[in-house]
């Protein structure tokens, strides 16, 4: 099983400033990764796929990089609406594995 | 735009079976380009994959659980399932169903359906 790991566990960044997030994997997952947004009460939304892909809908100030076993999520420009949890996946190999989460808050 | 609801009981005994439907609309559950998946979230935790399904039935699952877990497809009704037997507390979570495009990325998700359990 691949392990996935994210730090910071969690991040304290002002409204309007960059943030970056990292997603290490154990072992290769080429581009095979995926980050999701999920705020509380609700379900993951997805933002990136193919580590830099943004889905459908996602603005353009967040961006997905890496491959192989580094990966960084970065928010550009933090809005109120970007303060949430943030999840790393694989899809590499069976079973599929999360990250376990990077808390992003006001600071 | 697919959509997915979970449904199902939101309270399970210990030592029975959670049993949950997701009903896909908005699109083909047969679609080839697609995967039907299952994850979980324990209250305050981080997200678990239980296991994944292609309409034509074939599965993956999470090795954690796979001993008690079983997925199902039934294209007639446009709905997947899940089975997870012999539950403890610990299975206590939301559960939320996805569409998973070529097997991989979990894209549109479900609402959620929490399910206890308890005696």
């Amino acid at each position: 099983e691949i392990v996935m790991t994210q730090s910071p566990a969690t991040l304290s960044v002002s409204p309007g400033e960059r943030a970056t997030l990292s997603c290490r994997a154990s072992q290769s997952v080429s581009s095979n990764l995926a980050w999701y947004q999920q705020k509380p009460g609700q379900a993951p939304r997805l933002l990136i796929y193919g580590a830099s892909t943004r889905a459908t809908g996602i603005p353009a100030r967040f961006s997905g990089s890496g491959s192989g076993t580094e990966f960084t999520l970065t928010i550009s420009s933090l809005q109120s609406a970007d303060f949430a949890v943030y999840y790393c996946q694989q899809y590499n190999n069976w079973p599929r594995t999360f990250g376990q989460g990077t808390k992003v808050e006001i600071k | 735009q697919l959509q997915l609801q979970e449904s199902g009981p939101g309270l399970v005994k210990p030592s029975e079976t959670l049993s949950l439907t997701c009903t896909v609309s908005g699109g083909s559950i047969s679609s080839s380009s697609y995967y039907w998946g299952w994850i979980r979230q324990p209250p305050g935790k981080g997200l678990e994959w239980i296991g994944s399904i292609y309409y034509s039935g074939s599965t993956y699952y999470n090795p954690s659980l796979k001993s008690r877990v079983t997925i199902s497809v039934d294209t007639s009704k446009k709905q997947f399932s899940l089975k997870l037997s012999s539950v403890t507390a610990a299975d206590t979570a939301v559960y939320y169903c996805a569409s998973v495009p070529f097997g991989g990325w979990y894209q549109n998700w479900g609402q959620g359906s929490l399910v206890t359990v308890s005696s």
